[in-house]
């Protein structure tokens, strides 16, 4: 059984860095057959996809196009787990996150394992 | 970025009856499309992937169709569990996006 356990600071002051951890059990965040996610949702942005990290031989980490300035996601074999830095935050970015497993296979597909979900609340 | 509409954003209808929910992508995402069902605090559950193919442990009386640019997600008899607010997700392309939702009341 698939578990993802978040981590990190709920409140962050504006201009700072968000930071979140998810630990990963019952899985290899090397695993060729699987995506690591981070996503947030808030009213006025629904769910929004804010980046992967995956290892096919090498570590690919895509970022959406609305974060990818401001964004890093860190995977770490040692400790099977990986992170969220989103540096520049303004009250926009008060949201809960997700982390998730993105499981791509002949068998399966899809998100099928989430983060209990982190409320990050930006504010002074 | 592809662009997921979903309609309607709230349907109401009654236990045991059956609901139908729509999905379309703003371009094609042949069968790369998800749905999930979410309730009040807690994270998206994974229902239906490929468009049409229940995920693990999911009832029989969900079900997906569709494809490229038009999707289905049926719930054939409404049980009180149902209630929640359903999204499509296509993971085609780069970034993956999400629908608005469709909430489901009874």
């Amino acid at each position: 059984q698939v578990q993802l356990q978040q981590s990190g600071s709920g409140l962050v002051k504006p201009s700072q860095t968000l930071s979140l951890t998810c630990d990963i059990s019952g899985d290899s965040v090397s695993s060729i057959s699987a995506s690591w996610n981070w996503i947030r949702q808030s009213p006025t942005r629904g769910l929004e996809w804010l980046g992967r990290a995956y290892h096919r031989s090498k570590w690919y980490i895509d970022y959406a196009p609305s974060v990818e300035n401001r964004i890093t996601i860190i995977p770490d074999i040692s400790k099977n787990q990986f992170s969220l830095h989103l540096n520049s935050v303004t009250p926009e970015d008060t949201a809960v996150y997700y982390c998730a497993r993105e499981v791509i296979s002949v068998a399966a597909a899809g998100t099928d394992y989430w983060g209990q979900g982190t409320l990050v609340t930006v504010s002074s | 970025e592809i662009v997921m509409t979903q309609s309607p954003a709230i349907l109401s209808v009654s236990p045991g009856e059956r609901a139908t929910l729509s999905c379309r992508a703003s371009q094609s995402v042949s069968s790369s499309l998800g749905w999930y069902q979410q309730k009040p605090g807690q994270a998206p559950r994974l229902l239906i992937y490929g468009a049409s193919t229940r995920a693990t442990g999911i009832p029989a009386r969900f079900s997906g169709s569709g494809s490229g640019t038009d999707f289905t997600l049926t719930i054939s008899s409404l049980q009180s569990e149902d209630f929640a607010v359903y999204y499509c997700q296509q993971y085609k392309n780069w970034p993956y996006t999400f629908g608005q939702g469709t909430k489901l009341e009874i």
